[in-house]
């Protein structure tokens, strides 16, 4: 199975700050099709989580320019500029090049 | 407007089986993998089971394969999931997902497997 590492567990944030959450994953994400299915998903207190980004840096409808995702191989950020109070819950990544797992999340907190 | 309302949540027994049952609308269910995410109580997410659009191909982790069956009914915009043998460690909001990941999620169904 592919194991995907976020790292740190809780991101203390200021709201108007600059958060960046990493994910690490066991193996390439890769697919042989040369598309990489890393998404990134926000768990707002109480909701179902929701799609921001997708194939690594696109972001799904909707989405605000703050949340930008980049990386590749087996090494992945999500960066959220200008944290506003409805960017706060846990961000889980995720995959889908092997069969999927998610990250095991990053609460995003007020400092 | 895409909507996904799970339902047939609710309390069982160890070793024994419940199905939950997904209507889908606001979209070409037929056009779209489907699949079963879950969450623990405080606990994170974990995939459970995905299927094809036609309904050909299923797949599932290890931690429910041979256990849970993911289902399609396209004529009636409808996605199962048929969970046998149940353990306490399947205690757990499930939740109706679009695609592997899942780009439109339902409110999610509360199982709890306790004696």
């Amino acid at each position: 199975d592919v194991v995907l590492t976020q790292t740190p567990v809780a991101q203390p944030v200021t709201l108007g700050d600059q958060a960046s959450i990493s994910c690490r994953s066991s193996q390439s994400l890769v697919h042989s099709n040369g598309n990489t299915y890393l998404e990134w998903y926000l768990q707002k207190p109480g909701q179902s989580p929701q799609l921001l980004i997708y194939k690594v840096s696109n972001r799904f409808s909707g989405v605000p320019d703050r949340f930008i995702g980049s990386g590749s191989g087996s090494d992945f950020t999500l960066k959220i500029s200008r944290v506003e109070p409805e960017d706060l819950g846990v961000y889980y990544c995720f995959q889908a090049t092997h069969d999927p797992t998610f990250g095991g999340g990053t609460k995003l907190e007020l400092k | 407007e895409v909507q996904l309302v799970e339902t047939g949540g609710g309390l069982v027994q160890p070793g024994r089986s419940l199905k939950l049952s997904c209507v889908a609308s606001g979209f070409t269910f037929n056009n779209y993998w489907m699949s079963w995410t879950r969450q623990a109580p405080g606990k994170g997410l974990e995939w459970v089971a995905s299927i094809t659009n036609s309904g050909g191909s299923t797949y599932y982790p290890d931690s429910v394969k041979g256990r849970f069956t993911i289902s399609r009914d396209n004529a009636q915009n409808t996605l199962y999931l048929q969970m046998n043998s149940l353990r306490s460690e399947d205690t757990a909001t499930y939740y109706c997902t679009r695609n592997r990941g899942g780009d439109y999620w339902g409110q999610g169904v509360m199982v709890t497997v306790s004696s």
